[in-house]
């Protein structure tokens, strides 16, 4: 059983679309961190979100965290094929717990 | 900074065999991480340091699996005797104290269980 639910699981668009991919949790977190991972690399970190309610952007990238801190979405802005990748987050409890991931594919 | 490196990136190895994967973090960080993911799992946190020190070793699967942090520049994860169901992706990560800024992984090792 997965402490972080990450949806959708997968996900195909075209270059220009707009997403949103999911965060979930019963627990509530001291902070939470996206990343995202290219094939044959570790994970990068995206963001790191630590207020409820918080809001950051990174270029076309959107975090927001959850007023309760047990939940966080990412948005997406008009994608580009370099986005592809898993995106993965993970929530700070005694130690670092990781989603699932998200799998994007944003095609040309 | 070279950020973490791992060695080796990939390691193919019969049933049974020791195999030995090792890490060294960023300098100055000082807690340091070993996860496994898979496709079925994903990211599995096995072990963490913190100042060399052995934290928590609730998701080492097995005996099978050891993990040494003999200083602060170098970790080694030794699986002995390893198994098909060991195949999958390590990697090794290192955050300061805050972890504020996050973890940083290395590129992994690829380890293939025949």
């Amino acid at each position: 059983t997965q402490l972080l639910e990450q949806s959708p699981q997968f996900l195909s668009i075209q270059e220009g679309e707009n997403l949103t991919v999911y965060c979930n949790s019963s627990s509530v977190f001291s902070s939470l961190q996206w990343y995202r991972q290219e094939p044959g690399e570790g994970p990068v970190l995206l963001v790191t979100v630590v207020t409820g309610g918080e809001v950051k952007k990174l270029k076309r990238l959107t975090f927001q965290f959850g007023d309760a801190r047990k939940d966080s979405s990412l948005h997406i802005t008009a994608a580009q094929p370099g986005d592809t990748g898993l995106y993965l987050c993970a929530g700070v409890f005694n130690d670092m717990r990781f989603g699932a991931g998200t799998r994007l594919t944003v095609k040309p | 900074d070279a950020g973490v490196i791992q060695s080796p990136r990939h390691e193919v190895t019969e049933m049974g065999q020791e195999v030995t994967l090792r890490c060294k973090p960023i300098s100055g960080h000082d807690y340091l991480f070993w996860y496994r993911q898979t496709m079925m799992r994903g990211l599995e946190l096995l072990i963490y340091f913190n100042n060399n020190v052995p934290i928590d070793d609730s998701g080492m699967p097995e005996d099978r699996f050891s993990a040494k942090m003999p200083n602060a520049s170098f970790s080694t994860l030794k699986i002995q005797p390893s198994e098909p169901r060991d195949s999958a992706v390590y990697f090794c990560a290192s955050s300061s104290s805050s972890r504020v800024g996050g973890y940083t992984f290395g590129s992994g090792t690829r380890l293939t269980v025949v």
